[in-house]
């Protein structure tokens, strides 16, 4: 099992270009969270979908969008970056069966100039 | 809305030592769950403990252990026998099941540990 995915590690942006973060899990969970971690404000989240083809958003969503065509798969988008979406990423994923613990993948780290 | 407070933005602590965490939370809910998560150098998040509001019993896991006190609100973190590899960012979270459905999770915004040979 790889457990959570996250493609790619690092890059870096323009502003005004696009982007989409990949996310994979292979335990077959429901829920999937997107979540941004920037200096001194811990975890925050964007997105997160409790299934496939659903999506909702979190507690910082402007400038994201989501997609979860497949259960395996959560993509983040980026559709014109700004300087203020430098962050390092998260992708998580978690079993509504299983209700303690969120599972997460190694971080993007994305920078914006 | 639920809080979660870590007010020690960095600590230090000798190899073997014994060091504690703080973390205070703010919530008007009942049944939850607490957890404190390790951040290494490496940036992956790992589940080092968690606690549920429903036990009384503090959760212990090898040299990790917990002091809960709920009425107080107050979740913190022992790490006894420090061990260079203990070195990371430690998150304290709060979570409870939302009605949608999905776990809801406030992070606090964490400790720096540096643990020195």
């Amino acid at each position: 099992n790889a457990g959570v995915t996250q493609t790619p590690k690092f890059r870096v942006l323009k502003t005004g270009q696009s982007m989409t973060l990949l996310c994979a899990q292979d335990m077959n969970h429901e829920y999937m969270y997107w979540y941004r971690q920037d200096p001194g404000m811990g975890l925050r989240l964007i997105h997160y979908s409790v299934g496939e083809g659903t999506t909702a958003k979190g507690e910082v969503p402007d400038g994201y969008n989501v997609s979860r065509l497949k259960k395996q798969n959560f993509l983040l988008g980026l559709e014109s970056a700004a300087p203020s979406q430098t962050s390092v990423y998260f992708c998580a994923s978690s079993d509504p069966g299983q209700i303690y613990e969120q599972y997460f993948g190694p971080g993007t780290r994305l920078t914006v100039t | 809305a639920q809080t979660v407070t870590q007010s020690q933005p960095e600590m230090s602590v000798q190899e073997a030592e014994t060091v504690t965490l703080s973390c205070t939370y703010d919530t008007s809910e009942n049944n939850y769950y607490l957890f404190w998560y390790k951040q290494p150098p490496s940036r992956q998040m790992i589940l080092v403990i968690r606690q549920e509001a429903y036990k009384q019993q503090n959760a212990t896991e090898n040299r990790f252990s917990v002091n809960f006190q709920k009425a107080a609100k107050s979740f913190s973190l022992k790490i006894s026998d420090s061990q260079l590899g203990d070195t990371a960012m430690y998150f304290c979270a709060f979570m409870k099941r939302h009605s949608g459905g999905y776990q809801k999770v406030t992070f606090g915004t964490g400790t720096k540990l540096q643990v020195i040979p």
